[in-house]
């Protein structure tokens, strides 16, 4: 199977609190796992990624777990900020990338 | 500035026309991509040439057809359009494997 599972979809937090959003994949060749951040009107960006010979990767606020046992990723955002509300897409490559379907995370202030 | 380009942004146009989107990149990647983001936000890869080979081939309707002159440009030609085709169309490149992808801003066309 080629499939990426992301969850949830919809993603409300109160600014300063974390977030957290979860994808699962099928293909244990899967390697690498990108995560992109798209904001309105603009094309998706990489924020942070994982290769398969880490188990966890953090920079500026993000941290990424992987789980290869379980096929599990995650994305975790730390005291988030109005300008963290976007839409959010996870990846897994395999050698072909398979995005995820996206979770829009809205930042209350 | 090295980056990957669209053109055009936007296109309106009637159903069963054709259309023809340009995209090219300078970041001197082997591997160049297309995606459909539908008003959902789904993101779906409907081709990916390596060296000018296409390496994958989704089950796209055959009425959508890339088209590559070198590694750096990699057009979509979409022949009697329909409704359902209404979507953002991302162009994308990478290097590789396992490296972070490249899109572009996107164009958006609307059928009518």
């Amino acid at each position: 199977g080629e499939q990426v599972e992301q969850l949830p979809s919809i993603l409300r937090v109160q600014e300063g609190s974390s977030a957290s959003i979860n994808c699962t994949y099928e293909n244990s060749a899967s390697n690498y796992f990108p995560w992109y951040k798209q904001e309105p009107g603009e094309n998706p960006k990489l924020i942070i990624d994982i290769r398969s010979n880490m188990e966890r990767k953090q920079t500026q606020g993000l941290i990424v777990l992987l789980d290869k046992k379980a096929k599990r990723f995650s994305l975790h955002i730390t005291d988030t900020q109005p300008g963290d509300s976007a839409m959010y897409f996870c990846a897994a490559k395999s050698p072909k990338y398979v995005f995820g379907a996206g979770t829009r995370l809205k930042v209350i202030a | 500035e090295t980056a990957v380009f669209q053109t055009p942004n936007y296109h309106v146009t009637q159903v069963g026309n054709e259309v023809s989107f340009n995209c090219k990149q300078t970041l001197g990647h082997d591997t160049m991509y297309w995606y459909k983001q539908d008003s959902k936000k789904l993101l779906k890869i409907m081709f990916s040439y390596n060296n000018k080979q296409l390496i994958v081939n989704e089950t796209v309707p055959r009425r959508f057809s890339p088209q590559s002159s070198d590694k750096a440009h990699l057009n979509l030609r979409i022949k009697s359009v329909e409704p359902e085709d209404s979507a953002v169309y991302l162009c994308a490149s990478s290097q590789g494997s396992n490296t972070e992808v490249f899109f572009g801003k996107g164009t958006r066309l609307t059928v009518v």
